[in-house]
């Protein structure tokens, strides 16, 4: 069974500080990647990854950097956290293109 | 681009009775794959199914079934004789095949929230 683990459930930084969200994926996925859901707004693609090293920016990539130095994990950077981005936000991890995601139980982030 | 909208944002029924959730989407290309989530309030989200776009056919896996309709372009969602444990938020998701460029990422709506009362 595929597991995607994401370090932390809960997280509370202060407005300014730079974060770190960790993801590991055990299945050996090429793909793995970021969303951040919001209430009425759904999952919203932050960035994906292909393979090691690669990254690719998704529909709201604006403060945010990712990192993919091994396969099994992929981090997401904020490199200056604000308030609006207060979120959940998931890790995934896939295949190939087209076959299903598997994500992560999603850290809830609180910027103060 | 595309787009996939869910118009109920949220539901209420009592248990036992069967409900649906709709599913729009737009895309250009002409292959493509559609999917189903559930998210439980624990919060991780779980697969349900996946369905390719040159395969009309309906699908049942026990209590759900899946009707999809190229001509209409939905890919609806039907829960017969609902139970509380259905209670969650469900995402319909669509990802192109041959899309060029732009995001590799499912394109999500924004869930419906099915709420199922004892």
């Amino acid at each position: 069974d595929v597991k995607v683990t994401q370090s932390s459930r809960y997280l509370v930084k202060r407005t300014g500080e730079k974060v770190f969200l960790e993801c590991v994926q055990d299945m050996d996925h090429e793909n793995m990647f970021w969303y951040r859901q919001d209430p009425g707004l759904g999952l919203r693609l932050i960035y994906f990854s292909y393979d090691v090293k690669m990254k690719e920016k998704g529909d709201i990539p604006e403060g945010y950097s990712v990192s993919r130095e091994k396969k099994e994990r992929f981090s997401l950077i904020l490199e200056s956290a604000s308030t609006n981005q207060t979120s959940m936000y998931l890790c995934a991890s896939s295949s190939n293109r087209g076959s299903p995601l598997h994500f992560g139980n999603g850290t809830r982030l609180t910027v103060t | 681009a595309q787009k996939v909208t869910q118009a109920q944002t949220e539901i209420s029924v009592v248990e036992k009775e069967d409900v649906t959730l709709d599913c729009v989407y737009e895309t250009r290309d002409t292959t493509y794959y559609l999917f189903w989530y559930k998210q439980p309030p624990s919060g991780e989200l779980v697969f349900l199914i996946r369905r390719n776009s040159f395969d009309e056919q309906n699908e049942i896996s026990g209590r759900y079934s899946w009707n999809f309709q190229k001509s209409t372009s939905s890919f609806n969602f039907t829960i017969t004789a609902s139970q509380v444990v259905d209670s969650a938020v469900y995402f319909c998701a669509l990802i192109p095949l041959n899309s060029g460029g732009g995001a590799d990422g499912l394109t999500f709506g924004k869930g419906t929230h099915l709420i199922i009362q004892p």
